[in-house]
């Protein structure tokens, strides 16, 4: 069973970048497609992006081209760098594989979750 | 973008109890529909893909059902390890949309 793991600052002042990682183990970051989803705390889920492993990349018109997720195939690892924070984006950030077979949309492997807290 | 909403927003049932969790989206979606279940604490886990099929290694006393605009969710025989949250999640239309969330607990 694929294993994903974000690492990254827990604390991040306003205006300032967001940098995550999720590390794929257990399993290729190649033939699938990887995903950022938050939640903000006491809140619901929030879809970020997505990237293949080819590097195609869709996000949430929402965060208004503030985000931008990358791949590393030679580390099995994908980023997320999310600019000009504000207090609103402090959420616990979950990177998730989301499976196209059969043309189905499946969220079938998450990380545990990273907690962001954005504030000077 | 698809508005997705749930009813109700959270609900009590005894252990044993049928549980139905209704899902609508505000456009025609297909089947593309998803639940996931939400534990305290925990990343959601995906149980109902594509409306009705049940992921592996779910048991089968969830279930999923509907088309269109309207869904439903039910959990045929409550269990106590059941008590979380329940999200439905639409894939039809970009961007991916989230309803807010079914809080289930214990009566």
């Amino acid at each position: 069973q694929v294993q994903l793991q974000e690492s990254g600052p827990g604390l991040v002042r306003p205006s300032e970048t967001l940098s995550l990682t999720c590390t794929v183990s257990r399993g290729s970051i190649s033939g699938f497609f990887w995903s950022w989803i938050r939640q903000p705390p006491g809140k619901g889920l929030e879809w970020i992006g997505y990237i293949h492993y080819t590097g195609s990349t869709s996000y949430n018109p929402s965060l208004k081209s503030r985000a931008t997720i990358s791949v590393d195939t030679s580390r099995d690892h994908f980023s997320l760098r999310l600019s000009s924070l504000t207090a609103a984006d402090t959420a616990v950030y979950y990177c998730t594989r989301l499976n196209r077979t059969g043309g189905y949309h499946r969220f079938d492997s998450w990380g545990q979750g990273a907690l962001v807290t954005v504030s000077s | 973008d698809i508005q997705m909403t749930q009813s109700p927003s959270s609900l009590s049932a005894s252990v044993g109890d049928r549980v139905t969790v209704t899902c609508q989206a505000t456009q025609d979606i297909s089947t593309y529909l998803n639940w996931f279940q939400q534990k305290p604490g925990k990343a959601p886990k995906l149980l109902i893909y594509d409306a009705s099929n049940l992921e592996i290694g779910v048991p089968s006393r969830f279930s999923g059902s509907g088309s269109g605009t309207d869904f439903t969710f039910t959990i045929s025989s409550l269990q106590p390890e059941d008590i979380a949250t329940y999200y439905c999640q639409q894939y039809n239309h970009l961007p991916i949309t989230f309803g807010p969330g079914t809080k289930v607990d214990i009566k």
